[in-house]
C-alpha cells in the first residue's frame, strides 16, 4: 500500500535558526512527489514537484530535495511568516498517476 | 484569476440531515478531488473526477457519501444521514490538464459540523 510518513508532527524554531522537515514514503512507482503549504483556514497551496531522486528545487528560503524513499524540505534562516503546515504528497505509477496521497504533515512554528 | 471557489465556508448540521457541498474548479480545469481534513489530521482522499467521470471513487467512506459532477465544472459532494464522525473539512481541488504529475489547485474547504 501506498504510503506517506512525515516527521517531525510539530516543530519549533526560533527565527534565523535553519532546520529539514522529513517526508518518507513507499510506493509503486513514483510519478511524483509534491510539497504544499498549509495556512490555517486555508487549503493547500502548491510550493514544488520533484519527479526523481538526486532531483532539488528551490523557492526563497525553501528547498526540497528527494532520495528514492525519502523528501526533506529545508528551511534556511526561517522567518515568522514560515510558520505554517507543510504536507507532502506522492502520486504513484499504481493508480495512474492521478491519485494523490498526503502525508499528515509537519506544523512549523517560527518564533520572532 | 478566480481559484477554487468552495461553499459553503461553514455548515452546521444536525445528525441525521444531508448536506451538499459545492465546489467550482478553475474554469478550464478537467480533473477535480475531493478530500477530507479532520483536526490535526492530513488530507483523506475520498473521490476523483475526470470530467464528469469518476475513475477512482475508492476514498469514499460509506454509501452515505456521494459526488457527481456536471458540465466538466461544478461538483457536489452529498452526505446523506449525517453523523458526528463526518464533522471535518471538505476541500475540493483541480487540476489544469488530464496527465497525471499535475500539482492541485485547492479552494478553503468547507467546514462541516454535525451536532
Amino acid at each position: 500500500e501506498d504510503q506517506v510518513t512525515q516527521s517531525p508532527e510539530a516543530l519549533r524554531l526560533q527565527e534565523g535558526e535553519s532546520s529539514s522537515l522529513n517526508c518518507s514514503y513507499t510506493v509503486s512507482g513514483l510519478r511524483g512527489l509534491f510539497w504544499y503549504r498549509q495556512d490555517p483556514g486555508k487549503g493547500p497551496e502548491f510550493l514544488f514537484t520533484l519527479y526523481s531522486a538526486g532531483e532539488e528545487k528551490e523557492k526563497e528560503r525553501l528547498k526540497a530535495t528527494l532520495t528514492k524513499k525519502e523528501s526533506f524540505l529545508h528551511i534556511t534562516a526561517p522567518k515568522p511568516e514560515d510558520s505554517a503546515t507543510y504536507l507532502c504528497a506522492v502520486q504513484a505509477a499504481r493508480t495512474g498517476g492521478f491519485k494523490t496521497i498526503f502525508g499528515a504533515g509537519t506544523r512549523l512554528f517560527v518564533k520572532a | 484569476g478566480a481559484g477554487v471557489s468552495q461553499s459553503p465556508s461553514n455548515k452546521v448540521t444536525e445528525k441525521g440531515k444531508d448536506v451538499e457541498l459545492r465546489c467550482d474548479p478553475i474554469s478550464g480545469h478537467t480533473a477535480l478531488y475531493w478530500y477530507r481534513q479532520s483536526l490535526g489530521q492530513g488530507l483523506e482522499f475520498l473521490i476523483y473526477f475526470q470530467g464528469n467521470s469518476a475513475p477512482d471513487k475508492s476514498g469514499l467512506p460509506s454509501d452515505r457519501f456521494s459526488a457527481e459532477r456536471t458540465g466538466g465544472s461544478v461538483s457536489t459532494l452529498t452526505i446523506q444521514r449525517t453523523q458526528q464522525e463526518d464533522s471535518a473539512v471538505y476541500l475540493c481541488a483541480s487540476s489544469p490538464v488530464s496527465l497525471s504529475n499535475s500539482p492541485l489547485h485547492f479552494g478553503n474547504g468547507t467546514r462541516l459540523t454535525v451536532t
